[in-house]
């Protein structure tokens, strides 16, 4: 029962590099999000997807972009790292059937720019 | 944006007493959802409520909706070094599930 599964666990990225961070999900949730979490300031709402080829932004989009090209995978995407980008990341999946569906966050990933 | 703030940011009490943690939002919301969060891992959902005045137990967890659906509180009676973690609120704005969360309770229970 793998449920949200993200990798890699931890990165370190050098300001201007690029990475992608992966999210998949095995419960055929419609409901795609990914969110960073900062010291004090909660878990804010990065990108979002409703479904298969539909994406739309949340709180702190920029310097990322994200494609929802399966229902299973979400992929979060940096262009050009910079140090405040520095943060955990989340994604988190749920049904579309209520508003009230519960969030499955996977473990998150740590990332570092330097 | 809908300002929610959660107090006190720090807990740290014996193994056996009873604690109480607040979310208070700037206006009136429709539902929230409270998680705990254990280092290293996501939040994990504990108990949505929706219902103005509503009260919900889970186990040695109580938590309640303010009439006024502003605000609402965990009490944890007992506390067990188990307890241990980030307690987060969160509301949810229009249909597609975006939740906006609070910034969050740590809260320690010392053996």
């Amino acid at each position: 029962n793998a449920g949200v599964t993200q990798t890699p666990k931890f990165q370190v990225l050098k300001t201007g590099q690029s990475m992608t961070l992966q999210c998949a999900q095995d419960m055929n949730h419609e409901y795609m999000s990914w969110y960073r979490q900062d010291p004090g300031m909660g878990l804010r709402l990065i990108h979002y997807s409703v479904g298969a080829g539909i994406t739309d932004q949340g709180e702190v989009p920029n310097g990322y972009n994200v494609s929802r090209s399966t229902t299973e995978d979400f992929p979060l995407r940096l262009l050009s790292a910079a140090p405040s980008q520095t943060s955990v990341y989340f994604c988190a999946s749920s049904s579309q059937g209520s508003y009230n569906s519960p969030l499955h966050f996977g473990n998150g990933t740590r990332l570092t720019v330097t | 944006t809908q300002l929610l703030e959660q107090s006190p940011q720090f807990l740290s009490i014996q193994e056996g007493e009873n604690l109480t943690v607040y979310c208070n939002s700037s206006s009136v919301f429709s539902s929230l959802q409270w998680y705990r969060q254990e280092p290293g891992e996501g939040p994990v959902l504990l108990v949505t409520v929706v219902t103005g005045g509503e009260v919900k137990k889970l186990k040695r967890l109580t938590f309640q909706f303010g009439d006024a659906r502003k605000d609402s509180s965990l009490h944890i009676t007992a506390a067990q070094p188990g307890d241990t973690g980030l307690y987060l609120c969160a509301l949810s704005r229009g249909s597609a599930r975006q939740l906006t969360f609070g910034s969050g309770t740590q809260l320690t229970v010392l053996p």
